[in-house]
């Protein structure tokens, strides 16, 4: 089993949908969480992180984290075709283990 | 604007050829990573150093080297590059900043996509 699990989709939706990505991870000692953003033929960008458990808001993107199911989201909300792009989530236990664990990407498309 | 470059952004070669990928960083970051990333693929960390320090990934063919003669400077080497080696490279830095909530946060270059003929 990978460390990091994610539906690479392909996803489409209409613009101003919301939408909902999602992965799950099975090392109990991740406590970073971290969602990149990689546009076709670019190197991924960070998007956003949290840290343990818990929910973090930066515009129209929340980030989600249950430690307790093991189950990392990133909610899109009023999708934008410029919002068309993979995204990949990440985590690291963070200290001296600073080395990211991704999960394959999700090819999102957003149809104006 | 602090950065990480890469070059070549489309490199070429033949099969056997060695070929030389270079990435340079501007945010005077300690750690540099090299990852393989295919299509559909997350990206396949090979080895990156910490300072001075080359850490390999015990799954990175030897037909991978690197080198870092700076602290802004680091290559890939791929010795003799086959058709399965065809992908994008994507170098990346950070520094980490330990236990206690700060994420050590990776910046990535652009990425080489290398084409093996």
């Amino acid at each position: 089993q990978k460390e990091v699990e994610q539906d690479p989709g392909p996803l489409s939706v209409p613009e101003g949908a919301i939408v909902s990505l999602n992965c799950t991870y099975s090392n109990s000692a991740f406590q970073y969480f971290m969602w990149y953003r990689q546009y076709s033929r670019k190197g991924p960008e960070l998007l956003m992180y949290t840290y343990s458990s818990g929910n973090k808001e930066d515009g129209r993107f929340t980030a989600q984290v249950d430690k307790s199911s093991k189950y990392i989201s990133l909610f899109i909300r009023d999708s934008q075709p410029s919002d068309s792009a993979t995204y990949l989530c990440a985590a690291n236990s963070g200290g001296s283990n600073y080395k990211l664990t991704f999960g394959k990407g999700t090819l999102l498309t957003v149809n104006p | 604007d602090a950065m990480v470059i890469q070059n070549p952004r489309y490199q070429v070669t033949q099969f056997g050829k060695p070929v030389t990928l270079s990435c340079s960083q501007t945010l005077n970051h300690n750690v540099m990573y090299w990852y393989q990333q295919k299509s559909s693929q997350a990206p396949k960390l090979l080895f990156h150093y910490y300072d001075k320090d080359f850490n390999n990934e015990a799954d990175t063919p030897d037909n991978f080297q690197s080198r870092r003669p700076n602290t802004s400077f680091c290559f890939l080497d791929i010795r003799s590059p086959g058709l399965g080696d065809a992908a994008m490279y994507l170098c990346a830095t950070s520094r980490p900043q330990g236990s206690g909530g700060s994420i050590d946060t990776q910046y990535f270059g652009p990425g080489t996509r290398l084409t093996v003929l």
